[in-house]
């Protein structure tokens, strides 16, 4: 299996910085099947970003996301306090998709 | 749209099997797209469980393989997912999942809590 390790776990921040989150792959993602997620209290998981870069459906321009191989980043400009939630990563170049940690991100 | 909605009993004794039904509107399961089980718990994240592609391809987690099914019933237009031989280890929220045509999930069900017990 291909082992996703994000960081930061948690991350701190106040309303228009700008963040960015990282996954390392412990072995290079196929064809850079990266998708990030974010996830809120009680809810499913929503796709941000797929295929590393591009934007999913609906999703606001100050998302995006880089990177290729085995280290992709997620990064937030301007931070509004709706973004306030977890994020994850995911891998689906294998059949045995795998997922980040997670990281939360909260207000400062 | 597609919409997707869990369900299933909420408490499992453990050593016995787990048993959730997706029951999937908006659009038929025999007409494509691979579906998947995703669970997650506290102690584990997010973990995939396994992926079905009507007929009956299926692509199932190594280290649950032993012990999981996923299947379809195109008549009801349900997938469903057994997991035998539970322990506390599977109490999770599971979720149940469309993929995208480019191979991540895009479409979830809002996802349903199992707790092993006793």
């Amino acid at each position: 299996d291909i082992q996703m390790t994000q960081s930061p776990s948690t991350l701190s921040a106040s309303v228009g910085d700008r963040v960015t989150i990282t996954c390392r792959a412990s072995q290079t993602v196929s064809s850079d099947w990266l998708a990030w997620y974010q996830q809120k209290p009680g809810k499913a998981p929503k796709v941000l970003v797929y295929h590393a870069s591009r934007l999913g459906s609906g999703v606001p321009p100050r998302f995006s996301g880089s990177g290729s191989g085995a280290e992709f980043t997620l990064t937030i400009t301007s931070l509004q306090p709706d973004d306030f939630a977890t994020y994850y990563c995911l891998q689906y170049s294998s059949y045995s998709n795998t997922f980040g940690q997670g990281t939360k991100l909260e207000i400062k | 749209q597609v919409q997707l909605q869990e369900s299933g009993p909420g408490l499992v004794k453990p050593s016995e099997t787990l048993s959730l039904t997706c029951n999937v509107s908006g659009y038929s399961i025999s007409s494509g797209f691979y579906w998947a089980w995703i669970r997650q718990s506290p102690g584990k994240g997010l973990e995939w469980i396994g992926s079905f592609f009507h007929p009956g391809s299926t692509y199932y987690n190594p280290s649950l393989r032993s012990r999981v099914t996923v299947s379809a019933d195109t008549s009801k237009n349900q997938l469903s997912l057994k997991l035998i031989s539970v322990s506390a280890a599977d109490t999770a929220v599971y979720f149940c999942s469309r993929l995208d045509s480019s191979w991540f999930p895009a479409h979830w069900g809002q996802g349903t809590l199992v707790t092993v017990s006793s």
